[in-house]
C-alpha cells in the first residue's frame, strides 16, 4: 500500500523559508511517476506548486516559479519542499501527491501539514 | 494562468442526478484530454475520482461520470447518496508543462 507522509515546522516567520518534506513508503520513488506538491488555503480552493521526477527533472507553477525549488533525495525514498520569502498569504494546508505526468493527476495524496505563516 | 471556473454550489436531492461544470480555455480544458476530478471530505485530502476526462480510477462508483464539450468539463453524479456530499475540483493540463485547478464546487446532497 502506497503511503505520502508530510512533515515540516507548522510555523514560519514573515520572508523567511518555508521547507516540507514527503516520505513515500510502500512504492520507490525511483520506479517512475512525478512527485507533487499542492496546497489549499484554509476555507479556499487547490493549487499546484510544482512537481519532480526521480532523476530531479522538475516542473512548476509559473506563479510560483521564482519562489520555489523541489528536490528528491532517492535514497530516503523522499522529496521535498522549499518556497522562500514566505507571506501570509501562503499560509495553507500543503499535500504531496503522487503526479502521473502523461495525463496530468494527482492519484495518491498525503493527509497533508498545515503551515502558518506567522511572527 | 486563470483558476478554472467552477459554480461554488450544487445540490439535489438523494437518488436525483447532478452535474457539475469546469469551463476554461482553449488553452486548457478545450486543449487537452487531461481533465481531472476530485472528491474532497471536510478534513479529508483530495480523492481522484476522475481522469483524463471520463476515465473512473478503480473503486470509484459508476454513478461518478466525467465529459467534455468545447472549453467545459462536467463531472455527473448520478443516484445521489447522502455520501457524495463533498466538495468537488477540476484540474485541467494548460500547456508547457502546466495545470491549473478549479475554484471548487460544494455539493449538498438535500
Amino acid at each position: 500500500q502506497v503511503q505520502l507522509q508530510e512533515s515540516g515546522p507548522g510555523l514560519v516567520k514573515p520572508s523567511e523559508t518555508l521547507f516540507l518534506t514527503c516520505a513515500v513508503s510502500g512504492y520507490s520513488i525511483s520506479s517512475g511517476y512525478y512527485w507533487g506538491w499542492i496546497r489549499q488555503p484554509p476555507g479556499k480552493g487547490l493549487e499546484w506548486i510544482g512537481s519532480i521526477y526521480h532523476s530531479g527533472s522538475t516542473y512548476y507553477n509559473p506563479s510560483l516559479k521564482s519562489r520555489v525549488t523541489i528536490s528528491v533525495d532517492t535514497s530516503k525514498n523522499q522529496f521535498s519542499l522549499k518556497l522562500s520569502s514566505v507571506t501570509a498569504a501562503d499560509t495553507a494546508l500543503y499535500y504531496c501527491a503522487r503526479h502521473n505526468q502523461a495525463w496530468w493527476f494527482f492519484d495518491l495524496w498525503g493527509r497533508g501539514t498545515l503551515v502558518t505563516v506567522s511572527s | 494562468q486563470s483558476a478554472l471556473t467552477q459554480p461554488p454550489s450544487a445540490s439535489g436531492s438523494p437518488g436525483q442526478s447532478v452535474t457539475i461544470s469546469c469551463t476554461g480555455t482553449s488553452s486548457d480544458v478545450g486543449g487537452y484530454n487531461y481533465v481531472s476530478w476530485y472528491q474532497q471530505h471536510p478534513g479529508n485530502a483530495p480523492k481522484l475520482m476522475i481522469y483524463q476526462v471520463s476515465k473512473r480510477p478503480s473503486g470509484v462508483p459508476d454513478r461518478f461520470s466525467g465529459s467534455k464539450s468545447g472549453n467545459t468539463a462536467s463531472l455527473t453524479v448520478s443516484g445521489l447518496q447522502a455520501e457524495d456530499e463533498a466538495d468537488y475540483y477540476c484540474n485541467s493540463y494548460a500547456g508547457s508543462n502546466n495545470l491549473v485547478f478549479g475554484g471548487g464546487t460544494k455539493l449538498t446532497v438535500l
